[in-house]
């Protein structure tokens, strides 16, 4: 059973950049979340995808956005990078909202804006 | 807004120690809360699950407990080995609102000594 995905592993960019990572969820589950989590800081709740919609949003600017498509899987893009967007990206994946059986998370993605 | 705080920040123990890890939350009004390790570098595992009506729940030589009225949980590790270091993260998404967003504490690190 394979669990949550995610990728890249690492990626390198700019400040001004645009990127996108990718997540896929554990099979069986339906929603997908996303948190930011600086070093040596707990994740911090992006926002979350049901039904291809997004579900709830934390306190993230819109240079934030995301996707799920129709298999579960979902894409977080970010606009215009800051240095302060260097962080641990992880997608988590849960079935509904994730309260019954909680939410399940990747191994992240390591973003490094210079 | 809830508020979760873990006590301490570090904890170095000899292998073999018995340990507790605290975390405490403003808001009571909680769907469950969840308990992850987390390697340096790498995504959450997720370790136990206690759901709102719950007191405590168990998995080999972890017990975690939850006190809902007091805005408690602890989590107790029997018999420590080394392969326990890692950081030590709780999330309690509140019962409102329609995704079980996970506010997490910063997380405890334990580094278990030989």
């Amino acid at each position: 059973d394979a669990g949550v995905t995610q990728s890249p592993t690492h990626l390198i960019k700019t400040r001004g950049q645009q990127v996108t990572l990718r997540c896929s969820p554990k099979s069986g589950h339906d929603t997908v979340s996303w948190y930011q989590q600086a070093l040596g800081q707990g994740p911090q709740f992006i926002f979350q995808y049901y039904e291809e919609e997004e579900r709830q949003r934390g306190n993230f600017p819109d240079r934030f956005s995301g996707h799920q498509f129709p298999n579960y899987s979902s894409e977080l893009n970010v606009n215009a990078l800051l240095l302060g967007d260097s962080a641990l990206y992880l997608c988590a994946s849960s079935l509904g909202t994730g309260g019954v059986i909680g939410q399940f998370f990747g191994p992240g993605t390591r973003l490094t804006v210079l | 807004k809830q508020e979760v705080t873990q006590i301490p920040a570090a904890l170095s123990v000899p292998e073999g120690e018995n340990l507790v890890l605290n975390c405490s939350f403003t808001d009571s009004a909680i769907y469950n809360l969840q308990w992850f390790r987390q390697d340096p570098g790498k995504g959450l595992t997720s370790l136990l699950l206690i759901q709102s009506s719950q007191r405590e729940q168990t998995s080999g030589r972890l017990n975690a407990s939850l006190d809902k009225s007091s805005g408690r949980s602890t989590l107790y590790i029997a018999a420590s080995q080394p392969g326990d270091s890692a950081t030590y993260l709780c999330a309690a998404p509140l019962s409102s609102g329609s995704a079980r967003q996970l506010t997490f504490g910063s997380g405890t690190q334990l580094t278990v000594l030989p």
